[in-house]
């Protein structure tokens, strides 16, 4: 299976909050990281957490983790129609293990 | 601005020719990587490098030759041995934060 999973789509309203899942394998990772991607460009880096730490809250993006679980969760209050995007997933102890991505649809 | 800066954005090669893709880094970082992106896929890496004149084969690294002389710089080429080249590629560098240039897309005509 894939080291690292994410659910594929997730569809929401305009204001309502989002919440992106992500499981990983390898409980070694360091870092492990929240990207968005929109149409044609590179990733941008949202946010990452240590694997010492269990949340970390930068404005609207909260990042929880559970290392018993080895689950990763993103969640974007008061979603915005500009927040429409792939979302990725990464663990990374040397080298970065992406998922799949989960495509975020914000509809009014 | 520090930053990573992939070139060109947009490439067109015909089948058989070998193209070299560009990735520079004014960040300091050791680490660098390349990654490839197909539709719906998630990201493949292709080469890593971890220091200078040092790089390793990632998942897919079949038909792909990379080079890392000078510490801001990994050319990634695509030789005319990479089956389906058309995709889109994406550099990273790393000193703990992994961040990406805005890639570059090979369309084999």
């Amino acid at each position: 299976g894939e080291d690292v999973e994410q659910s594929l789509f997730l569809s929401v309203r305009e204001g309502d909050s989002s919440v992106i899942n992500c499981t990983y394998t390898d409980s070694s990772s360091t870092y492990l990281y929240w990207y968005k991607q929109e149409p044609g460009a590179g990733l941008q880096l949202l946010t990452y957490i240590f694997s010492n730490m269990d949340m970390k809250q930068d404005q609207r993006l909260t990042v929880l983790l559970n290392k018993k679980d080895k689950h990763l969760s993103l969640r974007i209050a008061d979603t915005q129609t500009g927040d429409s995007a792939i979302y990725f997933c990464a663990e990374s102890l040397l080298i970065p293990t992406f998922g799949r991505g989960t495509s975020l649809i914000v509809h009014p | 601005d520090g930053g990573i800066t992939q070139s060109p954005k947009y490439l067109f090669r015909k089948e058989g020719q070998n193209v070299t893709l560009s990735c520079e880094q004014n960040l300091n970082h050791d680490a660098m990587y390349w990654y490839r992106q197909d539709p719906g896929q998630g990201l493949r890496l292709i080469y890593y490098s971890q220091i200078v004149n040092d790089f390793q084969k990632g998942d897919i690294a079949e038909g792909y030759s990379v080079s890392r002389e000078k510490k801001e710089s990994f050319p990634l080429t695509v030789t005319s041995a990479q089956k389906n080249p058309t995709a889109f590629y994406l550099c990273a560098s790393s000193a703990g934060e992994l961040f990406f240039g805005e890639g570059s897309r090979l369309t084999v005509l």
